[in-house]
Formats: C-alpha cells, structure tokens, sequence
C-alpha cells in the first residue's frame, strides 16, 4: 500500500542552524502538507502546498520558513535559523486532491530538537 | 476563528466498558476526520465524516456527526487494551486545505 515517507526520522541541531526536512508524498498525489505537533500538544497546520505554489499557510509559517518541490518525488520543509521553539515533530502529508473530502494521508513524522 | 474542543483530554477505562469521547466545533461546516495516533508515532486516520447524520463504524469504534448541534462523537464499546492511543478530531477550515486539530484524548485501558 502506497505510503508518505519522511525523512531522518529524528534531526537534532543547534540554534541557528539551517535544517531541511525532507519527505516523499504518495506518488499520484498533487496536495502536500506540512503539520507540526509540539511534544504532548495538539498537531498545528504548517502549509499547503499545490502545482509547485503555496496554497495556504499558518500564521506559524513565517519568513523562517519554506517548502520546495525540488523534482517529482520530494517535497521539502526548510527552517533557515531554527529556534528553541522550533523542537517539534513534522508530520508531511498528501491527498489525491484538494479540499478536505479528499483524505490527508500522514508519514510517520520527522522529530526536530534545537538545543 | 475555527476552535476545535475535545474532551476529556484523558481517559483511563477497564477493558469491557464503553465510553465516548466529544468533539465540538465552533462552524457549521461538514466534514470531520478522526485519528490515531500511538506514542511516538504518526497519525492514522479513523474516519472521515462528510455530511450531517453520518455514522461510520469499525470494530468498537463508531464515529458519528451532528453537524447542527457542531458536535462528533467517537464512541467505544467493551474496550480492549489495544485501542489505547490518543485520539484526534480535525476540521475543516472554510477554506477546505486545512485541518484544525482538537487537543486531543489520550485513552488508556487498563486489562
């Protein structure tokens, strides 16, 4: 059964620093998301991301942030100078299509800590 | 502003009761989405509920949508240990890309 993929599974860097988050959507889905879940706390919305634009983003996805297509399989979460606050666990998504009848299937999750 | 409340936020039942976890939402939209998500793991999806009077059922789960009354319920019946998980509801926005997530119930059953 076709699954999203993310990777690392855990990514551990300093203040300062700039990380990218990296997963595989299923592969004939055009919607692609990006979620984040503060450790014990509810999952929060990133960005959508659609034909190679942002369709909506949170006002969490600041200037610090950005998402990139970069071919046909990836599809990529940068943070330029991640923060303290940053240290969460990304979750990527996709659909088929666009709104919500369609289902959001989620990898398994990237776990960022900034120290 | 969308505002997605659960509740209880935690739950410690015996194995063979039955219990139900409330999901409320401040819109008139449909479509709601429940979720699983195990310790360190990643979320998997339940159920979707599209339309009001929707009802959907798997194992002892069944999830079902009021959507006058902006309320979904997530029903378990004779619990098992396995169903211990945290359990999510999500909302669509107006804007149909995006879900707003309740805090959670983190569901515990005790053999």
């Amino acid at each position: 059964e076709p699954e999203v993929t993310q990777t690392p599974s855990h990514q551990v860097t300093q203040m300062g620093q700039e990380v990218i988050l990296r997963c595989v959507p299923i592969s004939n889905h055009l919607y692609f998301y990006w979620y984040r879940q503060i450790l014990g706390q509810k999952v929060e919305f990133l960005v959508s991301f659609y034909n190679n634009e942002i369709s909506e983003k949170s006002e969490i996805f600041d200037d610090q942030f950005s998402v990139e297509r970069p071919d046909g399989s990836n599809f990529t979460l940068k943070i330029r100078s991640t923060k303290l606050e940053d240290s969460a666990m990304y979750f990527c998504a996709s659909s088929e299509a666009g709104g919500v009848f369609y289902e959001q299937y989620f990898g398994p999750g990237t776990r960022l800590t900034v120290t | 502003e969308l505002k997605v409340e659960q509740n209880p936020l935690f739950l410690s039942m015996q194995e063979g009761k039955n219990y139900t976890i409330y999901c409320n939402y401040s819109t008139t939209s449909d479509r709601l989405y429940w979720y699983r998500q195990d310790p360190g793991k990643s979320l998997e999806s339940l159920f979707v509920l599209l339309s009001n009077g929707a009802v959907k059922q798997e194992g002892r789960l069944m999830a079902s949508l009021d959507t006058k009354a902006r309320l979904s319920t997530l029903h378990i019946t004779a619990a098992v240990h396995d169903l211990s998980a945290t359990y999510f509801c999500a909302k669509a926005v107006d804007s149909n890309y995006q879900l707003i997530w309740g805090a959670g119930t983190k569901l515990i059953i005790k053999p």
